[in-house]
């Protein structure tokens, strides 16, 4: 089955730079990557995702970049604020079906 | 409605107790999920509904029952739980592919 992989498991900034979380995947089958984020207490809420035939998808402050032949899906959080703090999760998907295989998490702590 | 809900929020239970935590979406999603997250883990899938059919299991022990009444609702039926079952009891749905939208979750306490 598919194992994903997410470092570091805590990272903290100070408010303003960037944060970055890298995740790898072993099974080349999945083709969907998106990224989580669960505030404490709270539901985790998609934050973005990529597919397979794209290498970087940005939204505002927050991108993802995908290489396919490495098999590693990185998120990239600039002008980082506190309330960027939280629980960020990867996760991947194989085309076959709907099954999240989830990274083991990114506690991320913004420091103003 | 955009929204995955969920209850009860909070549930306590003794390992005797049969109890029931309830799921339901109107987005028109035909797969339904139930995970459990413990803290500072990440989401456990336990199974998985794809058009109102049980088809994934992940070896979930006999005293969690899942069902499906309708393409709406989802259902995790508890009977005889242990301690180490506490946990976050996350529901989420989504297309037959893709996004996962997820419920606010039941936080289960077993005594």
């Amino acid at each position: 089955g598919e194992n994903v992989e997410q470092h570091p498991s805590t990272l903290s900034v100070q408010e303003g730079d960037s944060a970055v979380i890298k995740c790898t995947y072993s099974d080349s089958a999945s083709n969907y990557f998106p990224w989580y984020k669960q505030e404490l207490g709270k539901r985790p809420q998609l934050i973005i995702d990529i597919r397979s035939n794209v290498g970087e998808k940005k939204d505002q402050r927050i991108a993802v970049t995908l290489n396919k032949t490495a098999k590693h899906f990185s998120l990239h959080i600039t002008e980082t604020q506190p309330e960027d703090s939280a629980v960020y999760f990867c996760a991947a998907s194989p085309n076959t079906g709907n099954q999240f295989y989830f990274g083991t998490g990114t506690s991320l702590t913004v420091i103003p | 409605d955009t929204e995955v809900t969920q209850t009860p929020k909070h549930l306590v239970m003794g390992m005797t107790n049969k109890k029931s935590l309830k799921c339901e979406q109107h987005m028109g999603h035909r797969a339904m999920y139930w995970y459990k997250q413990k803290a500072k883990k990440p989401p456990e899938l336990m199974f998985v509904y794809s058009y109102e059919k049980l088809s994934i299991n992940e070896s979930v022990p006999s005293r969690f029952s899942p069902e499906c009444p309708n393409s709406s609702l989802l259902n995790l039926h508890l009977h005889a739980l242990q301690p180490e079952d506490s946990a976050l009891y996350l529901c989420a749905s989504s297309q037959v592919t893709g996004e996962q939208f997820f419920g606010p979750g039941t936080r289960l306490t077993v005594l």
